[in-house]
């Protein structure tokens, strides 16, 4: 069955230091999304692409890259980690075409120190 | 700035009890309205999505959904509720013909046995 993955489920690590979560898909859709899961702000949309090489900032993307090279992953780069990026992420893909549903990976849990 | 609106952030009912979760959003376009669920320590799962027609939408495990296109609302509903039923729901609303989802806040629904 075709599914959405992340990687690490867990992570803990110090400030300064650069982070990088994977996300990987097999549904060969053209959209991924990664978004962050605050208390209280639902889901914010990190960064975003509709396809290989296309990568656009979400509404919270400072602090925050990433990288389109296949259809498949989407990894998303914390370039210096601070303590108000503990969160956790989640990543979504979709069809293109209007009203399509997006489907949620099961989540990085990450812990900034 | 397009933004959506839960107005309920907790809600505590008994088993069997009638449920009507509050979504409203700010945008006077064509938008496209979801509900997700997020059962404790599970992703987000589509509930129900509304794409164009019959504005009343039903979804899975029993929840139905009103588009009120001139009060700008998507309440999400069930006649009773299920212990089951405890998780967090999101309404997310995407415009136009973009591909990003925004969500509102979320509602943490605890159904007491």
């Amino acid at each position: 069955d075709a599914e959405i993955t992340q990687s690490p489920r867990h992570k803990i690590t110090e400030t300064g230091r650069q982070v990088t979560l994977a996300c990987h898909q097999t549904w060969n859709h053209n959209n991924m999304f990664w978004y962050r899961q605050d208390l209280g702000h639902g889901l914010r949309l990190i960064h975003y692409s509709y396809g290989v090489q296309d990568t656009n900032k979400g509404e919270v993307s400072d602090g925050y890259s990433v990288s389109r090279s296949n259809t498949e992953d989407l990894p998303l780069t914390l370039e210096s980690a601070a303590s108000s990026q503990t969160s956790v992420y989640f990543c979504a893909s979709s069809e293109t075409g209007r009203g399509e549903t997006q489907y949620f990976g099961p989540g990085t849990r990450l812990l900034v120190l | 700035a397009q933004s959506v609106s839960q107005h309920n952030h907790h809600v505590i009912l008994s088993e069997a009890a009638s449920l009507e979760l509050g979504c409203n959003y700010s945008y006077g376009g064509t938008v496209n309205l979801f509900w997700y669920v997020q059962y404790p320590g599970q992703h987000l799962q589509l509930l129900l999505k509304y794409f164009s027609g019959d504005p009343l939408v039903k979804g899975i495990k029993g929840f139905e959904a009103e588009f009120i296109k001139s009060k700008f609302s998507f309440n999400l509903r069930k006649p009773s509720v299920q212990w089951s039923d405890t998780a967090e729901y999101f309404c997310a609303v995407i415009r136009d013909s973009s591909y990003k989802l925004i969500f509102g806040s979320g509602t943490r629904l605890l159904v007491r046995p």
